[in-house]
């Protein structure tokens, strides 16, 4: 079946360092998302990509945060100088269209656990 | 802000026993979608419900949009140790992304 799949599975990094997390969505899906979730807390939506522009952002999705599609497969999430807070799941997701119904449903990846030290 | 309450939060039942979840919330979403989500892995898709007052079966699993869809339930049946995980409701706006607004979740676990 096919999969969303994200790397690092776990990335260590120093408080103000970029970081960046990259997926490789399912090969026919049109539709990116970023979500993240903290330990012990909801997952969060972050940011949706469509046609290599962002769709909708979340108030989490500040300057710190951009995501890119470099070289038509890979999607990834940058966070140019990591906080504390950032510490966090973070998942990708992707779909085939938007809207209601079975093409518009979001398929999660194994997750990037950051830890900021 | 758009809110999706889970109860109970956590469940811890015995092997056999029947249980319900419920996800509400004070906005109508255009579909409901169920997740379980194992520690430390991606959340995988359940079921979607779309229609007011839809009801979905996936084996022993039963899931119920609320007529003005703004709930939801789920249902299992004779749980088994291996439906132990975190379940999550998550509401679409739908339109032009496919925002999900989550649940706050529900700890399930079953004593063999």
């Amino acid at each position: 079946e096919p999969e969303v799949t994200q790397t690092p599975s776990h990335q260590v990094t120093q408080m103000g360092q970029e970081v960046i997390l990259r997926c490789v969505p399912i090969s026919n899906h049109l539709y990116f998302y970023w979500y993240r979730q903290i330990l012990g807390q909801k997952v969060e939506f972050l940011v949706s990509f469509y046609n290599n522009e962002i769709s909708e952002k979340s108030e989490i999705f500040d300057d710190q945060f951009s995501v890119e599609r470099p070289d038509g497969s890979n999607f990834t999430l940058k966070i140019r100088s990591t906080k504390l807070e950032d510490s966090a799941m973070y998942f990708c997701a992707t779909s085939l269209k938007t809207g209601t119904g079975r093409a518009g449903e979001l398929f999660f990846g194994e997750g990037s656990r950051l830890t900021v030290l | 802000t758009q809110l999706l309450e889970q109860s109970p939060q956590f469940l811890s039942i015995q092997e056999g026993e029947n249980l319900t979840v419920y996800c509400n919330s004070s906005s109508v979403f255009s579909s409901l979608q169920w997740y379980r989500q194992e520690p430390g892995e991606g959340p995988v898709l359940l079921v979607t419900v779309v229609t007011g007052g839809e009801v979905k079966k996936l084996k022993r699993l039963t899931f119920q949009f609320g007529d003005a869809r703004k709930d939801s339930s789920l249902h299992i049946t004779a749980a088994q140790p291996g439906d132990t995980g975190l379940y999550l409701c998550a509401g679409a706006k739908g339109g032009a992304t496919n925002k999900l607004i989550f649940g706050t979740g529900t700890l399930l676990a079953v004593q063999p």
